[in-house]
């Protein structure tokens, strides 16, 4: 049981340059979701998925796109890298029980990009 | 829009200190409250929650408590060791929504 994976772990990309961030879970969780790090920011949400086939903005979307693959896997792409958004990312994921999301969120181990 | 205040680090301790971090929410209704673990390069790892007024979370020697007439939620540990040094996270999260709003981190150091 690996939890949540992300990868990869660390990227550098040049200003204009496209990627996908990919993070999978393990733990059969509906609602997934992309938060960004920054100094002394917190954590921000950038996008969630609040089950299979459904994905919404969180407070940070601009730059960002999301596809969610299936109910395991929720990727992020940008489009066209900005050094603004060199950054930390998690994915995290939860349970929904009852009609209800569960509070808990389980995260990845994160990937920390970088734009030149 | 709802909000997380932590009081700002690194808060540096010896070992065996008695540690408080201080965080305050502001959030319509009755939201629950966490508190969050980030180990040097991993991600945030839940350590302790809270779901209404006057219920204490408990985990790891780590304990707060939900004060909604302070609208506050201090982490608290009466001993801390070298290995809970790791940065410290404060989050709320009305019922039934999809949203969990972080506090800006509290890195904690323990030296022996």
């Amino acid at each position: 049981n690996a939890g949540v994976t992300q990868t990869p772990k660390f990227q550098v990309l040049k200003t204009g340059q496209s990627m996908t961030l990919q993070c999978a879970q393990d733990m059969n969780h509906n609602s997934m979701y992309w938060y960004r790090q920054d100094p002394g920011m917190g954590l921000r949400l950038i996008y969630y998925s609040a089950s299979e086939g459904t994905t919404d903005k969180g407070e940070v979307p601009n730059g960002y796109n999301v596809s969610r693959l299936n109910k395991r896997e929720f990727s992020l792409r940008l489009e066209s890298a900005a050094p603004s958004q060199t950054s930390v990312y998690f994915c995290a994921s939860s349970a929904r029980r009852l009609g209800q999301d569960q509070e808990t969120q389980y995260f990845g181990p994160g990937t920390r990009l970088l734009v030149l | 829009g709802d909000s997380v205040t932590q009081m700002e680090g690194p808060v540096t301790l010896s070992e065996e200190a008695f540690l408080t971090i201080n965080c305050t929410y502001t959030a319509t209704g009755y939201p629950s409250l966490f508190w969050y673990v980030q180990y040097p390069g991993e991600g945030l790892q839940l350590l302790l929650k809270a779901t209404k007024a006057d219920d204490k979370g408990s985990n790891k020697g780590f304990e707060a408590t939900y004060r909604k007439e302070t609208t506050s939620f201090h982490l608290e540990k009466g001993s801390v060791q070298v290995s809970d040094s790791a940065v410290y996270f404060c989050a709320c999260r009305n019922t039934g929504g999809f949203k969990t709003i972080f506090g800006a981190g509290t890195r904690l150091f323990v030296k022996a």
